[in-house]
């Protein structure tokens, strides 16, 4: 069936570094993609979007690469913070827009 | 503009209670949905409503009813809770199925 699975769970980054987050899926009909950010006690929010029709797509220090071949999706953040701690979420969007499939989540860990 | 807002926070029920979670939505989306998180399994659709007046099942809807009862308003009950429903619970809503869905704050659930 359906699936959407993150290669790791746990990421740990140095402040300032850059931190990528991986996806992989299996729908490969799916046409829409969206990353959130959950901070602890609170519910999920909006990060970067993309589209099928895309390979890549920037935001304000974010960066979302698709590849459609291998069906992988991953979220790149430059800089990271220590405000950039949490969980991350991909989601992809499946029966025709009415249902959105989560992956497990990474947790992000900025050091000092 | 509150966004999604969901009540009560947290509760405790005992097995075989009922109870009706609460949640609307100020943004006139037409799409709500509901979803459990538990730990390290992500975010799973229980319910979803594309519309006023239309509900779909979701992924695990077992033990589960819902009520789209205007634009603004989608409730999840659970008629006969069971410790296995211990979750914490989001709703959350977006224009159409296809474009970003904005969460609630959610609510954690118990059942002794």
């Amino acid at each position: 069936g359906e699936s959407v699975g993150l290669h790791l769970p746990t990421l740990s980054v140095q402040e300032g570094d850059n931190s990528i987050i991986n996806c992989a899926y299996s729908n490969s009909a799916s046409d829409y993609f969206i990353w959130y950010k959950q901070e602890s006690g609170k519910g999920p929010q909006f990060i970067i979007d993309i589209r099928s029709n895309m390979d890549k797509r920037q935001g304000q220090r974010v960066t979302v690469l698709l590849n459609k071949t291998v069906k992988h999706l991953s979220l790149q953040i430059a800089a990271t913070q220590p405000g950039d701690s949490a969980v991350y979420f991909c989601a992809e969007i499946t029966n025709y827009g009415q249902n959105f499939v989560f992956g497990p989540g990474t947790r992000l860990s900025v050091l000092p | 503009n509150a966004g999604v807002t969901q009540t009560p926070k947290f509760q405790v029920l005992k097995t075989g209670q009922s109870m009706t979670l609460q949640c609307a939505q100020d943004m006139n989306h037409n799409s709500m949905y509901w979803y459990r998180q538990d730990p390290g399994m992500g975010l799973r659709l229980i319910y979803y409503s594309a519309s006023e007046g239309t509900t779909d099942k979701g992924e695990v809807p077992n033990g589960y009813n819902v009520s789209r009862l205007n634009k603004r308003e989608f409730s999840l009950r659970l008629e006969s809770a069971a410790p296995s429903q211990t979750s914490v619970y989001f709703c959350a809503s977006s224009e159409q199925g296809w474009a970003e869905a904005f969460f609630g704050q959610g609510t954690r659930l118990t059942v002794v």
